[in-house]
């Protein structure tokens, strides 16, 4: 069956410390894209790519750092500027211009 | 500045006690508004996408309604397994490329 994988589900960073989250589709969807998520505040946008070796800053890319070496994969990785990474972090994926998304599990990560 | 607002922000409910949850939004045009279901820990799953005022669809014991400045989410004989937080988002043309802008979301506990 088609859709997102991301890994790993849960993710400790120390202090100082630079994460990559893994991301891979596929949709064959040209378009994907990181979202941050926190309690009691809507997804924000922190990267999107709408195709390989592409990808533009959304508005919370402060911090964090893409690539798009492939259509398949989109890793994510937060670096050690961004002050507060403790979040549920999300990657979705379209097709451009199309209405909607198809999301994946989700990386928990927590700074300790 | 583009809004989506949800509300209420929880909503406990009896089993078969209906409701609906408001997305209210106020953007330089609307090219489509989106509703998602989110389980705890996951990633949101897609219900439904609304493209001009009038609109309704219905899947299940939910329906979705659109107006020139808020969307509907109407619940009808609600059970636990609908126990979930729901997400808005809509795009606009000036984002024909993909990105959604999200509310913050309603969390709903079906209680039997």
């Amino acid at each position: 069956d088609g859709g997102i994988t991301q890994s790993p589900k849960y993710l400790f960073r120390k202090e100082g410390q630079n994460v990559t989250l893994s991301c891979e589709q596929n949709l064959n969807h040209d378009a994907m894209y990181w979202y941050r998520q926190d309690p009691g505040q809507g997804l924000r946008l922190i990267y999107y790519s709408q195709i390989v070796n592409d990808f533009q800053k959304g508005d919370i890319a402060e911090g964090y750092s893409v690539s798009r070496e492939k259509k398949e994969s989109f890793p994510l990785t937060v670096t050690s500027a961004q002050k507060n990474p403790t979040a549920f972090y999300l990657c979705a994926s379209s097709i451009p211009g199309s209405y909607g998304y198809t999301f994946g599990s989700g990386t928990r990560l927590t700074v300790v | 500045e583009d809004q989506v607002t949800q509300s209420p922000e929880a909503l406990r409910l009896q089993e078969g006690e209906s409701s609906s949850l408001n997305c209210s939004y106020t953007v330089s045009g609307l090219r489509g508004l989106f509703w998602y279901r989110q389980d705890p820990g996951k990633g949101p799953e897609f219900l439904f996408t609304l493209y001009s005022a009038g609109e309704e669809k219905e899947k299940e014991r939910l329906k979705a309604t659109l107006t020139k400045k808020e969307s509907f989410l109407h619940i009808t004989a609600p059970k636990p397994e609908d126990s979930a937080t729901y997400l808005c988002a809509v795009q606009t043309p000036t984002d024909s490329w993909g990105k959604l802008q999200f509310g913050a979301g309603t969390q709903v506990v079906v209680t039997p």
